[in-house]
């Protein structure tokens, strides 16, 4: 069966302009996460969704940054007036729940290369 | 607040020996733990899942130990073969999200 999907595979974009990721999980898969990781390091959380929800925003580094989902699937991470040090890998995943205390592997996609000029 | 760490030191084993892997947690002992696997360019790959209650998980060449006591997840791959160079990272299951260790990077020479 299909992955976890996300596009662009790699943005480049300008100090200023706004960009969106997209991420399109594993059908049926109820939790999506979206995460950050900076070359050679770990990854960092930003935000979860059970179902259309979003029930813990405090990952989100700024302001500029805001995430949606719709009709249980598809998500998308928006980041407005773009900054250097918003360039990372953004990493979406997603997992049959969120479970207890994380019973539940999550599944990941390849990640989308945002490069800020 | 809870951390996990991993050795951020690059791991160099010959090919066919034994591979071991640390992750140590900070504070409270979590309900799982999950060990992933990450090439470059690549998302992570779920491998296993050791619960609090297990000493010790298996599977195929890859085991996982937990010692609560110790704070302590360790990670093997024996017999190693280069295909098994990549960074290993480990993740703290915390309510409804994991924590996640920075990984250690192994180096299987052949």
């Amino acid at each position: 069966g299909a992955g976890v999907s996300q596009s662009p595979s790699n943005k480049v974009t300008e100090k200023g302009k706004d960009v969106e990721l997209r991420c399109d999980p594993i059908s049926g898969h109820t939790a999506l996460y979206w995460y950050r990781q900076s070359l050679g390091q770990g990854l960092e959380f930003l935000i979860y969704f059970q179902g259309n929800s979003a029930p813990d925003k405090s990952g989100l580094p700024s302001d500029r940054f805001s995430a949606e989902r719709t009709g249980g699937s598809v998500s998308t991470l928006t980041i407005q007036r773009t900054q250097q040090e918003d360039s990372a890998v953004y990493l979406c995943a997603s997992s049959l729940g969120t479970g207890t205390s994380g019973a539940y592997e999550q599944f990941f996609g390849p990640g989308t290369r945002l490069t800020v000029l | 607040s809870q951390k996990i760490e991993q050795n951020s030191e690059a791991l160099n084993i010959q090919e066919g020996k034994t591979a071991t892997l640390t992750c140590n947690y900070t504070n409270y002992s979590p309900a799982y733990l999950q060990w992933y696997r990450q090439d470059p360019g690549r998302g992570p790959v779920f491998l296993l899942l050791i619960r609090e209650n297990e000493k010790e998980k298996r599977k195929e060449r890859l085991k996982v130990t937990f010692d609560t006591t110790l704070k302590q997840s360790l990670f093997h791959i024996t017999a190693s073969q280069p295909a098994d160079s990549a960074t290993y990272l480990c993740a703290q299951a915390s309510n409804y999200q994991l924590i996640w260790g920075a990984g250690t990077k192994l180096i299987i020479k052949p």
